[in-house]
């Protein structure tokens, strides 16, 4: 299993721009999400998907859009680039199914560094 | 709303030493999720260990391990034995059963502890 995988590792973009940040996981997990992760913070949320075709707002959705048309894509759409979208972002998941087995566990991409100018 | 508090942005220690670092966190629920996840400088995150509230019992992952105070909402993580691949942003994290429940599992951070293990 490759897991989490995300494309490109980094782009440079600049004011006004769009583009798109690709996400794909290979474990059949249900749930996804996209955080974005500034200097010397932490990593908030931007949106999160239960599902095919089920998608929610996190703590920061402005300025981004989300698509879920198969479990296993979840790409993150970036509309007229701002510099205060200059950030890391990383993509999760997590299988989201219940049970004995259930953990919460989060399994994170290698992240895409995005600096727009 | 849950809130997740490191008050450490940097710590530094010999290796083979131990190392504490602090987290608390804010929230109504009773029942909730903590985790310890360790991002090197390879920015990959990386769980280290998870704590489930209603269990009493610390949890331990070999040289890793949680002092769980549920009454202080206090989830400190000691790294024993420190190694040199311990060098790393480690970040405390917290899901509600809200979350759980409402079927999305979401992840609070806290703005992490950058521990440097000196050779």
């Amino acid at each position: 299993n490759a897991g989490v995988t995300q494309t490109p590792k980094f782009r440079i973009l600049k004011i006004g721009q769009s583009m798109t940040l690709q996400c794909t996981q290979d474990m059949n997990h249900n749930y996804m999400y996209w955080y974005r992760q500034d200097p010397g913070m932490g990593l908030k949320l931007i949106y999160y998907s239960v599902g095919a075709g089920i998608t929610d707002k996190g703590e920061v959705p402005n300025g981004y859009n989300v698509s879920r048309s198969t479990t296993e894509d979840f790409p993150l759409r970036l509309e007229l680039a701002a510099p205060s979208q200059t950030s890391v972002y990383f993509c999760a998941s997590s299988s989201g199914t219940g049970g004995s087995a259930i953990t919460y566990e989060q399994y994170f991409g290698p992240g895409t560094r995005l600096t727009v100018t | 709303a849950q809130t997740v508090t490191q008050s450490q942005p940097e710590m530094s220690v010999q290796e083979a030493e131990t190392v504490t670092l602090s987290c608390t966190y804010d929230t109504s629920e009773n029942n909730y999720y903590l985790f310890w996840y360790k991002q090197p400088p390879s920015r990959q995150m990386i769980l280290v260990i998870r704590q489930e509230a209603y269990k009493q019992q610390n949890a331990t992952e070999n040289r890793f391990s949680v002092n769980f105070q549920k009454a202080a909402k206090s989830f400190s993580l000691k790294i024993s034995d420190s190694q040199l691949g311990d060098t790393a942003m480690y970040f405390c994290a917290f899901t509600g059963s809200a979350s759980v429940n409402f079927g999305n599992e979401k992840l609070t951070f806290g703005t992490g502890t950058r521990l440097t293990i000196i050779p």
